[in-house]
């Protein structure tokens, strides 16, 4: 079965910094797909970044990106320039090439301080 | 084009009741999952549906939980004879499932408390 590892309970960054969360999993597959989701106080799951296995280059989205490591089955976050609004859960969820269901590892919870 | 719709938003049963979540999916998705998550943990899967058929329920418990996507209407789960364990918020995704794209979207959960 699969497993995601986030080793992080609790992560804190000045706003305007960079912080970087881990996410490590567990897999025999190829091809498979990883996520990382936002879950602010309001606990609505929003999709941050995605990753296909097959791609070798890294995933950005504005401020946020990925640094994946399909050797080591790593894939950790960069949340670059934070701010007050990223404040939330972050869980990294992983799906197999069936796609029928997500994975998620057990969060991390960031603060951004001003 | 409106998200994933979940209600009711809080649902409060006493032990015995029966508890009935619905969730829409995003237009033009045919794929709905349904997790749960317990106060902080992570999302658990529960079952994976398309329209009138069960994908895969591998993750929902053997009694009392069920779950539907007919052919007309929104999905629903059903927890028969609830217990305090059952208090979670339960969310529902919907996604499109081509080749390019295996991204699930999230509603925005219903919270059951078992009293």
């Amino acid at each position: 079965a699969q497993t995601v590892t986030q080793s992080q309970p609790e992560m804190s960054v000045q706003e305007a910094e960079t912080v970087t969360l881990s996410c490590t999993y567990d897999t025999s597959e190829n091809n498979y797909y990883l996520f990382w989701y936002k879950q602010p106080p309001s606990r609505q799951m929003i999709l941050v970044i995605r990753q296909e296995a097959y791609k070798q280059q890294n995933a950005t989205e504005n401020r946020f990106s990925v640094n994946f490591q399909k050797a080591a089955k790593s894939f950790s976050l960069k949340i670059s320039d934070s701010q007050l609004g990223d404040t939330a859960m972050y869980f990294c969820a992983y799906t197999n090439n069936a796609g029928n269901m997500l994975t998620f590892g057990g969060g991390t919870r960031l603060m951004v301080k001003p | 084009n409106a998200g994933v719709m979940q209600n009711p938003r809080h649902l409060v049963r006493r032990r015995g009741q029966e508890a009935r979540l619905r969730c829409s999916p995003m237009k033009g998705h045919s794929h709905v999952y349904w997790y749960r998550q317990l106060p902080e943990e992570g999302l658990k899967f529960m079952v994976y549906l398309q329209k009138e058929n069960i994908i895969d329920e591998s993750g929902m418990p053997k009694e009392r939980f069920s779950a539907e996507f007919p052919k007309e209407g929104p999905s629903i789960l059903r927890i028969q004879q609830v217990v305090r364990g059952d208090s979670a918020a339960y969310f529902c995704a919907s996604s499109l499932r081509t080749p390019s794209s295996y991204e699930q979207y999230f509603g925005p959960g219903t919270r059951l408390t078992v009293t």
